[in-house]
Parts: C-alpha cells; sequence; structure tokens
C-alpha cells in the first residue's frame, strides 16, 4: 500500500492567489481528516469527513478555507484568497473506520508558503 | 471536553539513558489514548495506542507506555535512548463518543546527545 498521498510536497504562492492541496487516502479508508500543522498552534483539525460526507468542520479558520471529498480515493482543501498567515504545514491522514479503535495514517504533508 | 497536556516542549537526554515523556488528559469517560512521532519533514506515525485490556501498552522501536487512570496519564517510556530517537512525539485522545475525532497535545521534541 502506498499510504496516504499528498500532493504537492512543497507550494509556495503570493498572497491573493488561490492554493489547491490534494489527498488520497489509503484504499478501503473511510475517514479523512486535514490537520494544519504550525510552530505556534502546533496541530489543528480543520474538517473531517466520514464515508466522503464532511463531520465536523468546526475547525476551518474562516471562509476562505473550502474542503471537498467527491469521492472515497479524493480530497482537496482549497484556500481562496491565500494570506501569509497561512503558511503552514497541512496533512491528511485517513483511518479504517469511525471507531476511535484505529487511529491514523498521516500522508507526509504539502508545505505551503504564502508570501 | 477531552484535552492532552504534554509536560515540557523539549527533553534531552543522552544516548543509552532513559526516555520519559510526558502525557496528562482529561476526559470525563474512558479515552482512547495514542502516541505518534513525527521526524522531521515527514507526517505522523503511529507509536502505540490504548484502547482496553491491558494498561501496559507496548508499540514500535522499543518504546511503551501506561494507561493510569487514576493519574489520567498515558507516559511514554523507552529503557534506553538512540540517536535515531530524535524526533517529535505526539500524545492524542479520543473518546467513544467522539466518533473518530483525535486531541492532540502541543508536542514534545526529543533530542538524544551523544
Amino acid at each position: 500500500d502506498a499510504g496516504v498521498i499528498q500532493s504537492p510536497r512543497h507550494e509556495v504562492t503570493e498572497m491573493g492567489q488561490e492554493v489547491t492541496l490534494r489527498c488520497k487516502p489509503i484504499s478501503g479508508h473511510n475517514s479523512l481528516f486535514w490537520y494544519r500543522q504550525t510552530m505556534m498552534r502546533g496541530l489543528e483539525l480543520l474538517i473531517y469527513f466520514n464515508n466522503n460526507v464532511p463531520i465536523d468542520d468546526s475547525g476551518m479558520p474562516e471562509d476562505r478555507f473550502s474542503a471537498k471529498m467527491p469521492n472515497a480515493s479524493f480530497s482537496t482543501l482549497k484556500i481562496q484568497p491565500s494570506e501569509p498567515r497561512d503558511s503552514a504545514v497541512y496533512f491528511c491522514a485517513s483511518s479504517p473506520g469511525d471507531s476511535p479503535n484505529y487511529g491514523y495514517t498521516f500522508g507526509s504533508g504539502t508545505r505551503l508558503t504564502v508570501v | 471536553a477531552q484535552s492532552v497536556t504534554q509536560l515540557g516542549s523539549h527533553v534531552s537526554v543522552s544516548e543509552g539513558a532513559l526516555v520519559l515523556l510526558r502525557c496528562n488528559y482529561s476526559s470525563s469517560v474512558p479515552p482512547y489514548l495514542f502516541w505518534y512521532v513525527q521526524y522531521p519533514n515527514q507526517g505522523l506515525q503511529l507509536l502505540l495506542k490504548y484502547t482496553t485490556g491491558a494498561t501496559l501498552v507496548k508499540g514500535i522501536n522499543g518504546f511503551e507506555a501506561e494507561f493510569k487512570k487514576s493519574e489520567t496519564s498515558f507516559h511514554l517510556t523507552k529503557p534506553s535512548a538512540h540517536m535515531s530517537d530524535a524526533a517529535e512525539y505526539f500524545c492524542a485522545v479520543t473518546l467513544n463518543n467522539a466518533g473518530n475525532m483525535l486531541t492532540f497535545g502541543g508536542g514534545t521534541r526529543l533530542m538524544v546527545k551523544p
């Protein structure tokens, strides 16, 4: 299994531009999570999908952020317009079920820099 | 609400010394507890987990953790540190009535001196 695949690994963009981060979960996993990691705030859960349906998006910082999961094998996190304070590492994680017993498998992350 | 506190954002040990990383949680119901490790420029990897049963849990790379309900703790230990253990370690908790949502602690960066 290739694990959770995120793209791109690095993204540098100018303030005001649209940014799209992509995630392919492990096949058969039906829970998907987007996290943001910064030095100041640590790991923050942005949104949680189960069976492609958003269950909890209370961590999405503001309307500039949106996430979709059109099918079981693909999810996107979009920031429009981007701002320098959005600079962070964004992680996608997946889990085989909606039970807390399983734990998560994380992707390698996308390092976003907004200049 | 659940929360996780990791005491010490940085811990430094000598190679061969005991590693002890502290984690305390708050929860009004039995928790599920996890330790993850993050190496530089990588995602988080599961080290070990406690769900039910035996309170002493063994994980990968020689790490273990003990769930102590009376102390609301889940400290991570390893008898002898290796240079390759240098990384950031995260404790996480979820509740059986919180679906599958993990709450992470702030992380502890472990440094291993030769």
